[in-house]
């Protein structure tokens, strides 16, 4: 099955920019999509097709990508923010979802 | 408003069957494809299966196959997961996701329900 790499955590401080990055070796070649998730609730889309947002995320959410990593950042970051954040791809097996990034806001 | 809403989560034993169901609200349920995602306790995002939108296709994710079977009706604007031979390791938080038009991402989540499987 196909590999996403997260890194398990990143904090950041309130009005900095966090970076949350997906790895993986087709990455290059795929869609990459962005979900967010707080504690007791579904996930939510929060980029889409690499760097398209959904109607209703702020423009303080943007993703983009590089070779074989994307990347998910987030601009001006508040205390709202923490949560859980999840790439995923559509790939052969056909669906790959990385393991989590924990963004703590500090 | 598109809602999708889980229901038929509880607590079974090992080797048990379970059957969950989803109801979706809010747009044309037959144009989409659906997918179940579970999500352990503690632990990230895990696809189950996918169905398209007139249940021609079917997939699964190894965990799942022979043991999980999805279907829908689209009649009844309805999603289905039966799930046989239960393990402990299938306790998690299961939810419905609607595919986007383009197929490659889950624009919509219900809110899940929870599957125990405990003696």
């Amino acid at each position: 099955s196909y590999v996403l790499t997260q890194p398990p955590s990143v904090s950041v401080a309130p009005g900095q920019t966090a970076r949350i990055t997906c790895g993986g070796n087709n990455v290059g070649t795929k869609d990459v999509h962005w979900y967010r998730q707080k504690p007791g609730q579904a996930p939510v889309l929060v980029v889409f097709d690499d760097s398209d947002r959904p109607s209703g995320i702020p423009e303080r959410f943007s993703g983009s990508k590089s070779g074989k990593m994307a990347t998910l950042t987030i601009s001006r970051v508040e205390a709202g923010d923490e949560a859980d954040y999840y790439c995923q791809v559509w790939d052969s097996s056909p669906v790959a979802f990385g393991g989590g990034t924990k963004l703590t806001v500090l | 408003e598109v809602q999708l809403v889980e229901s038929g989560g509880g607590l079974v034993q090992p080797g048990g069957s379970l059957r969950l169901s989803c109801a979706a609200s809010g747009f044309n349920f037959s144009d989409y494809e659906m997918n179940w995602v579970r999500q352990a306790p503690g632990k990230g995002l895990q696809w189950v299966s996918y169905i398209s939108s007139r249940g021609s296709a079917i997939y699964y994710a190894n965990s799942a196959k022979g043991r999980f079977t999805i279907s829908r009706d689209n009649a009844k604007n309805s999603l289905y997961l039966q799930m046989n031979s239960l393990r402990g390791e299938d306790t998690a938080v299961y939810y419905c996701a609607r595919l986007s038009r383009s197929g490659s991402y889950f624009d919509y989540w219900g809110q899940g329900t929870l599957v125990t499987v405990s003696s």
